[in-house]
């Protein structure tokens, strides 16, 4: 079964750190294309961060850039996603999710999700 | 960077109704586009990608079309299971961009 599941969420202070993981299993991850979408309380859906399979192209939202850093280890199969001077903005429920073009290029939709992970910073 | 605006935000509808939603993009993307299917609680799930190409599983009472700058999802026969909130995304490249979201409720 093609499956994503995040970790590392949890309650920060703000200009904390946290570090979020996604295991992935059932596919071969080292081929695909990966990205991280976060959701606020009650909003909607806001792209992250984007890394291509051999981590050669990374993208990053204009509201991130500079504090979070998307990587990942095909031999361990996971994505992770550092996020620096964390902000109450920054509170969400954070996905993962598989781009499916395994040519190398990017179909920019994404086919699998994970559950997501929460993240709350508050003082 | 490429704005996506749906319309409407929020609909009620009854079981059975056939439902559009629109999705306009700020400027011309072909058939670039994916809509996707939330629950509450839940991962966004992928319902069509290429403005009208249903992802395998999806049944076909979902359908989508349009090009360029405007494009619509339609549900011929609501069920009980589609109420949820339904986003689109363009696909012509980074930053990605998701429309603010249509809820369908129950009437």
């Amino acid at each position: 079964e093609v499956q994503l599941v995040e970790s590392g969420g949890g309650l920060v202070q703000p200009g904390g750190s946290l570090r979020l993981s996604c295991a992935a299993s059932g596919f071969s991850f080292s081929g695909q294309h990966m990205n991280w979408v976060r959701q606020a309380p009650g909003k909607g859906l806001e792209w992250v961060a984007y890394i291509s399979s051999g981590s050669g192209t990374i993208y990053y939202a204009d509201s991130v850039k500079g504090r979070f850093t998307i990587s990942r280890d095909n031999a361990k199969n996971s994505l992770y996603l550092q996020m620096n001077s964390l902000r109450a903005e920054d509170t969400a429920v954070y996905y993962c999710a598989r781009d499916p073009d395994s040519s190398g290029y990017s179909s920019y939709y994404l086919d699998v999700w994970g559950k997501g992970t929460t993240v709350t910073v508050t003082s | 960077d490429i704005q996506l605006t749906q319309s409407p935000s929020f609909l009620s509808a009854s079981v059975g109704d056939r439902v559009t939603i629109t999705c306009r993009a700020s400027q011309g993307i072909s058939s670039d586009l994916a809509w996707y299917q939330q629950k509450p609680g839940r991962a966004p799930k992928l319902l069509i990608y290429a403005a009208s190409t249903l992802q395998s599983g999806v049944p076909s009472r979902f359908s989508g079309s349009g090009s360029g700058t405007e494009f619509t999802l339609t549900i011929s026969s609501l069920q009980p299971e589609d109420f949820a909130t339904y986003y689109c995304q363009q696909l012509i490249g980074y930053p990605l961009a998701f429309g603010g979201g249509t809820k369908v409720e129950i009437k």
